[in-house]
């Protein structure tokens, strides 16, 4: 069975402050993985992707994630967060059936 | 370009009433299909995916079933809806697993 756990549902972060949503996922298979984002309002939208290769992932407006195929993680990080940030982020795994799972998102709120 | 519509944007049902939601994708052949239905707290879950033609995946057993007639058109379905099928539900499409999902509008079902 595939699942995707997101660590936290709520982070509160200053501008300008560092943040770090945590994905980890249970697969039996290989993977391909993805962070979305849902500005207030809006529909969902791609961030990064992990397919292969190098672990580290960059991503849309500074965004970059790392993959841990020993931890199973996939966890996202923004140095220096800004106002435009506050959104619901989304961790989704994508099995080699084309089975596509998300997590429950995260709230990030940018506060100045 | 590539489109995908999806309707009613919202619908207020009775108990025990049949649903469809449809879903149409345009400009793109042979799509995988998911449906999702997001609620908050609960991210986006999986409900039904199809790799093609009359192939259905079912992620979790409930009121609801898919259908999809048509390479570009996939189906959501109950014969008797129950309250707790109220939520938001979310067609989507990709071309290819490494690609990102391409969603729907969105359908806001209440079930009275």
């Amino acid at each position: 069975a595939q699942s995707v756990t997101q660590l936290d549902s709520q982070v509160p972060v200053f501008e300008e402050a560092p943040v770090e949503l945590r994905c980890n996922y249970s697969s039996s298979v290989s993977v391909y993985l993805f962070w979305y984002v849902q500005y207030p309002n809006q529909g969902l939208q791609l961030l990064l992707k992990y397919l292969s290769g190098s672990t580290l992932v960059k991503g849309i407006n500074g965004f970059e994630a790392e993959f841990n195929k020993s931890q199973t993680s996939f966890h996202l990080r923004k140095p220096s967060v800004h106002i435009s940030d506050t959104a619901e982020y989304f961790c989704a795994v994508s099995t080699n059936d084309y089975k596509l799972s998300f997590g429950a998102g995260t709230t990030v709120t940018v506060r100045a | 370009s590539q489109t995908i519509h999806q309707w009613p944007a919202t619908l207020v049902q009775p108990v025990g009433s049949p649903l469809s939601l449809e879903c149409t994708v345009e400009g793109t052949s042979n799509p995988n299909l998911y449906w999702y239905r997001q609620a908050a707290g609960r991210g986006l879950q999986l409900l039904f995916y199809s790799v093609g033609i009359g192939q259905i995946s079912s992620e979790v057993p409930q009121n609801l079933s898919a259908s999809r007639p048509q390479d570009r058109q996939f189906i959501l379905s109950s014969k008797k809806l129950l309250l707790s099928d109220s939520g938001f539900y979310l067609c989507a499409w990709t071309g290819a697993r490494e690609s990102p999902l391409h969603f729907g509008n969105g359908t806001r079902l209440t079930v009275t």
